[in-house]
């Protein structure tokens, strides 16, 4: 049983159309991100969400938009997708601030063409 | 800005010697250092940590040195065995700060030859 799953794990998508990535946590973890690894590897924090309330938001395009229905859910809503967006997006999840690390699902690569 | 670095992309080792992934950090608030696996296809996975308070944390193989003067600690394999391969990121965060996250390093590709 998966402990962060997130859908769909791949997608290819055409500029300036609007997708959603899905992310669900069964470990009863109280806080969840968004990683952003672009093509120079970076990993990058996006969001984080403690509670269903928005902690961290860091400057990403408002293009791109957090949902959390509850503290099992984040899932990641993009406007007017840019060729730029294209990346491996990583959901996680973590108890608290994450002492003992966060726990990442497998990713979502988003290819804009 | 990039606060947390791993100036090698890539390490090949044989099987059997020691694997020493290096990461170097700015921000002298971090007080809480982790180190992650990750295989293609796959999320990265916690591997282990060390706090600021400590120079040494150990579990198993796996053994992190954290330097503060040097802002630098390394993570040892030893032995290494071929199932290490994989991308190492080195991550860092401040856990007395106002928002906890974690700022990772660019990873190091290890190779573990047979």
């Amino acid at each position: 049983d998966t402990a962060v799953s997130q859908t769909p794990k791949y997608l290819v998508t055409q500029m300036g159309n609007d997708k959603s990535i899905k992310c669900e946590q069964n470990l009863g973890h109280d806080t969840m991100y968004w990683y952003k690894q672009d093509s120079k590897k970076f990993l990058k924090i996006m969001f984080s969400y403690n509670n269903k309330e928005l902690i961290i938001n860091e400057t990403v395009p408002n293009r791109f938009s957090p949902k959390s229905p509850d503290k099992a859910h984040l899932n990641l809503h993009i406007n007017s997708l840019e060729l730029g967006d294209s990346a491996v997006y990583f959901c996680a999840s973590s108890q608290g601030g994450g002492v003992y690390g966060y726990t990442f699902g497998s990713g979502t690569r988003l290819t804009v063409v | 800005d990039q606060q947390v670095k791993q100036n090698s992309p890539s390490l090949s080792v044989q099987e059997g010697r020691i694997s020493i992934l290096n990461c170097d950090y700015t921000n002298s608030m971090f007080d809480y250092f982790l180190w992650y696996k990750k295989y293609p296809a796959e999320g990265p996975t916690f591997l282990i940590s060390i706090s600021s308070i400590k120079d040494k944390n150990e579990d198993g193989r796996f053994t992190v040195f954290l330097n503060k003067s040097a802002k630098h600690l390394s993570l040892h394999i030893v032995p290494s065995q071929p199932g290490d391969s994989a991308v190492y990121f080195c991550a860092a965060s401040n856990y007395g700060g106002a928002t906890n996250k974690l700022i990772f390093g660019t990873g190091t590709l290890l190779a573990v030859q047979p």
